[in-house]
């Protein structure tokens, strides 16, 4: 389909593994959004990506948590030494340019034991 | 972080009734959207509003843009059981600025 992919749909990991989550964006949206969302809250900002740089990173908790976009399309968040805090569904958002209207991918479950 | 106030919590409703909620923000924003969640699933955009005091409908959805551009509503006419979920309000100063989102209502509907 054309909408935001992201894989994998789950993760289960052991604490202190690295883990990366991959988004794909929709075709032709510039700009790239990581959410983290936790049971019974609404998604919160990690990282903002308008093309290969990261514009607004301000919502990554620590710097265990990283994401690059090397090429301005598909976009990997990395998590090193995971922690059981770090269960959340990480949802990805893309956009065109300079536009508010976010279309959202299916997230990732990542389950950290 | 900083959320938006959501409310009610929770709905527990009759197929066939209308539902209203709403959302509000001690900050103003420039652009509020809706969105629904089913589980295991992203956030679906419903609603985007621009400009303040906008009304706007889909379908059986209308929201509203509130002229203190400090809230939003959405109302939803003659529910469905398909309109089960999780909706959510989102606001952002800019268009290059994050979302920032409400805690959620979760709508239940009574067949």
């Amino acid at each position: 389909g054309a909408g935001v992919s992201q894989t994998p749909s789950n993760k289960v990991t052991e604490k202190g593994k690295y883990v990366e989550l991959r988004c794909d964006p929709i075709s032709g949206h510039t700009a790239l959004y990581w959410y983290r969302q936790s049971l019974g809250q609404g998604p919160e900002f990690l990282i903002y990506f308008q093309g290969t740089g990261a514009a607004d990173d301000s919502g990554l908790p620590n710097d265990r948590f990283f994401a690059v976009r090397p090429e301005g399309s598909v976009s990997t968040l990395k998590i090193q030494r995971t922690e059981r805090g770090d269960s959340a569904v990480y949802l990805c958002a893309s956009s065109l340019a300079g536009q508010g209207e976010q279309f959202f991918g299916p997230g990732t479950r990542l389950t950290v034991l | 972080g900083q959320q938006l106030n959501q409310s009610p919590q929770s709905m527990f409703i009759q197929e066939g009734e209308d539902v209203s909620m709403n959302c509000t923000s001690s900050s103003i924003f420039n652009t509020w959207l809706w969105y629904k969640q089913d589980p295991g699933e992203g956030p679906v955009l419903l609603i985007a509003l621009y400009k303040a005091g906008e009304l706007t409908s889909n379908g059986r959805l209308t929201a509203q843009f509130g002229i203190t551009r400090k809230d939003s509503f959405l109302n939803i006419s003659a529910s469905i059981p398909s309109d089960v979920g999780i909706y959510f309000c989102a606001g952002f100063i800019s268009g290059n600025t994050p979302l920032v989102f409400g805690k959620g209502t979760r709508l239940s509907v009574i067949a």
